[in-house]
């Protein structure tokens, strides 16, 4: 069972650039999301998805972009990448009340 | 609006001793409540989760939480704890959103 699978792991962009973030998912989850963890913040929800093709902001969606063609992936695009948007991604997944199964995080690092 | 408090950052213990990870909430409607832990360079692995029914929840690892509505609060206890509990700790709770709230989390750091 993979689960969710989060690629990549790690990543270095330079200011301005851009680039998109995969998350796959094998479970036939209806609901998907993408946090970013900071130091002494927790998770902080971006943008989630409660079906194939619907998307909603979360908390801190400013500068991403999400899409959600398939029901098994949830895309998180940054168009024009900022220092501030270093951080650890995760991807998640659930159904109902059963509790988000996590993907294993990508470190993005901006600079 | 919701929101999930920790207000221990960092927690140190003594390997078989007895542990208790706080978490208080605010919502005003009807949660359900989850308590996940991290390991180092690692994503977060669900614990275990209130939904309804009996108050005392037990997870995996002998870890088990207690809801408490009055004081709005579900802490996570452990009885002996080990040097593998060594990780953080999130609390999260839903309103029935399906969006979960999480908590600024907790270090627990067992003593050999």
């Amino acid at each position: 069972n993979a689960g969710v699978t989060q690629t990549p792991k790690f990543r270095v962009l330079k200011t301005g650039q851009s680039m998109t973030l995969l998350c796959a998912q094998d479970m036939n989850h209806e609901y998907m999301y993408w946090y970013r963890q900071d130091p002494g913040m927790g998770l902080r929800l971006i943008h989630y998805s409660v079906g194939e093709g619907t998307t909603a902001k979360g908390e801190v969606p400013d500068g991403y972009n999400v899409s959600r063609l398939k029901k098994q992936n949830f895309l998180l695009g940054l168009e024009s990448a900022a220092p501030s948007q270093t951080s650890v991604y995760f991807c998640a997944s659930s159904r109902r009340q059963d509790g988000y199964t996590f993907g294993s995080g990508t470190r993005l690092t901006v600079v | 609006a919701q929101s999930v408090t920790q207000l221990d950052s960092q927690v140190p213990v003594f390997e078989e001793a007895p542990v208790e990870l706080r978490c208080n909430y605010s919502s005003s409607v009807s949660v359900y409540l989850f308590w996940y832990v991290q390991y180092p360079n690692q994503g977060l692995q669900l614990l275990l989760k209130y939904l309804s029914g009996s108050t005392l929840v037990k997870g995996i690892n002998g870890f088990e939480a207690e809801f408490n509505k009055s004081q709005t609060s579900f802490h996570l206890r452990k009885p002996s704890v080990h040097i593998s509990d060594t990780a953080e700790y999130f609390c999260a709770v839903d309103s029935g959103t399906y969006k979960y709230i999480f908590g600024t989390g907790t270090r627990l750091k067992v003593l050999a």
